[in-house]
């Protein structure tokens, strides 16, 4: 099995850039999770799919963040338009069997992401 | 209050000792529990879940876990310098999942 797989690995931009970071979770995971980690705030839910379903998005900062899900092999979040406090690295993770947050999350590789 | 609260370390301990990481909770209604390491620049991986009160062992590595007190625990046996991460105690229920901040533990040869 391949494990999460997230593009891109590293990813510098401009403040006011749109950024795109994408994940196709491992084949037969039923949820799907990213997360936000900075040394000051560690890591962070960010938002959670089940079924391709947005469960609970709480944690998505602010309106510049936007997260899709459309179909069971891929997810995107967008960040429009990126600021320097958003340089941090974003992980996506999934989850079998559909029980989300009881259940193990697999981690991916992480973007680091650069604002500046 | 923190919904997951941890030492943020570092611990520091010999080689061939046993290290000792705990974590505090506050959501009573969580169901799960986990403990991650992650080493720097890595992403975390899992080393241990408990759903149930009492210990639960695997190799060198004992979770703990007291739903009354709301703390779980994880104890390292015969630490070793490849166990040199931090760790992070993780809690699910409902639809909240939650990260503590993570406790870095370092092993001296």
């Amino acid at each position: 099995d391949a494990g999460v797989i997230q593009s891109p690995r590293h990813e510098v931009t401009e403040m006011g850039q749109e950024v795109t970071l994408r994940c196709k979770p491992i084949s037969g995971h039923n949820s799907l999770f990213w997360y936000r980690q900075t040394m000051m705030r560690g890591l962070e839910l960010l938002i959670y799919f089940n079924n391709n379903v947005p469960i609970d998005d709480s944690g998505m900062p602010e309106d510049r963040f936007s997260a899709k899900m459309p179909n069971a092999s891929f997810s995107t979040l967008k960040i429009q338009p990126s600021e320097p406090r958003d340089s941090a690295v974003y992980f996506c993770a999934s989850s079998p069997l559909g029980a989300g947050v009881l259940e193990t999350q697999y981690f991916g590789p992480g973007t680091r992401l650069l604002v500046l | 209050q923190k919904e997951v609260e941890q030492n943020s370390g570092p611990l520091s301990v010999p080689e061939g000792a046993i290290a000792s990481l705990n974590c505090t909770y506050s959501d009573r209604g969580s169901q799960s529990f986990f403990w991650y390491r992650q080493y720097s620049g890595k992403s975390p991986e899992l080393i241990m879940f408990i759903y149930s009160n009492g210990d639960k062992e695997d190799g060198r590595f004992t979770a703990q876990l007291n739903k009354a007190s709301q703390y779980v625990s994880l104890l390292i046996r015969d630490s070793q310098p490849s166990d040199s991460a931090t760790y992070l105690c993780a809690l699910g229920g409902g639809s909240k999942f939650y990260f503590g901040s993570g406790t870095k533990l370092n092993v001296k040869p």
